[in-house]
């Protein structure tokens, strides 16, 4: 199992531009997550999905899309960027709600200028 | 609300033990969990905890007090390689009829193991 895969692994955008956040798990979890990280503090929950079809806002949602058409892709859409949004981004996902850790992609590191 | 608090950051020496403490308070307790995280890298699971007591897992053992919102990360015959950030996640908020899974962060400690 290759895991959760996350595509570009770092992107540089320019102020107003848009871009798609790729995140694959291939370990057929119903939960996925979207974090964004700043330099030096915790993750904060951007967006989640309990299954397909089915999403929900997480803490800062602010500038931000996702869906969820199929078990294995999520997804997070950035409109209209912003410098507030250069982070590094984590996509997650796990098997059931209680006692289940979390299994992270490695990250994408955006930059907006 | 939510708050979860660590100390930023810890130093410690090469052989030598070294607690993280976390305390938190939130809304819905379903369990506590203690990642890590190198530089530059994704957090990996270290520990969970649900019930009150330490959990034992070989040089890393995990804390929990529900009553008092308190849990506690031990790390034991410190290594180089240890030289990480440390991340205490409530996990349990609510949301609508069940529990999604979310977990709510605190700020990581940066722990740095000196020879």
């Amino acid at each position: 199992n290759a895991g959760v895969t996350q595509t570009p692994k770092f992107r540089i955008l320019k102020i107003g531009q848009s871009m798609t956040l790729q995140c694959t798990q291939d370990m057929n979890h119903n939960y996925m997550y979207w974090y964004r990280q700043d330099p030096g503090m915790g993750l904060k929950l951007i967006y989640y999905s309990v299954g397909a079809g089915i999403t929900d806002k997480g803490e800062v949602p602010n500038g931000y899309n996702v869906s969820r058409s199929t078990t294995e892709d999520f997804p997070l859409r950035l409109e209209l960027a912003a410098p507030s949004q250069t982070s590094v981004y984590f996509c997650a996902s796990s098997p059931t709600r209680q006692g289940e850790t979390q299994y992270f992609g490695p990250g994408t590191r955006l930059l907006v200028l | 609300g939510q708050n979860i608090d660590q100390p930023t950051e810890m130093t410690a020496t090469e052989g030598a033990i070294v607690q993280i403490n976390c305390t938190y308070q939130t809304s819905g307790f379903n369990g506590l969990f203690w990642y890590q995280q190198h530089a530059g890298e994704a957090p990996t699971f270290l520990s969970y905890n649900v019930l009150d007591g330490l959990e034992e897992k070989g040089r890393f053992s995990s804390f929990l007090s529900r009553s008092k919102g308190y849990s506690y990360l031990l790390l034991k015959e410190l290594q180089m390689k240890d030289s990480a950030s440390y991340l205490c996640a409530v996990s349990g908020l609510f949301h609508g009829s069940g529990n999604t899974g979310k977990l709510i962060f605190g700020q990581g400690t940066t722990l740095q193991v000196k020879p």
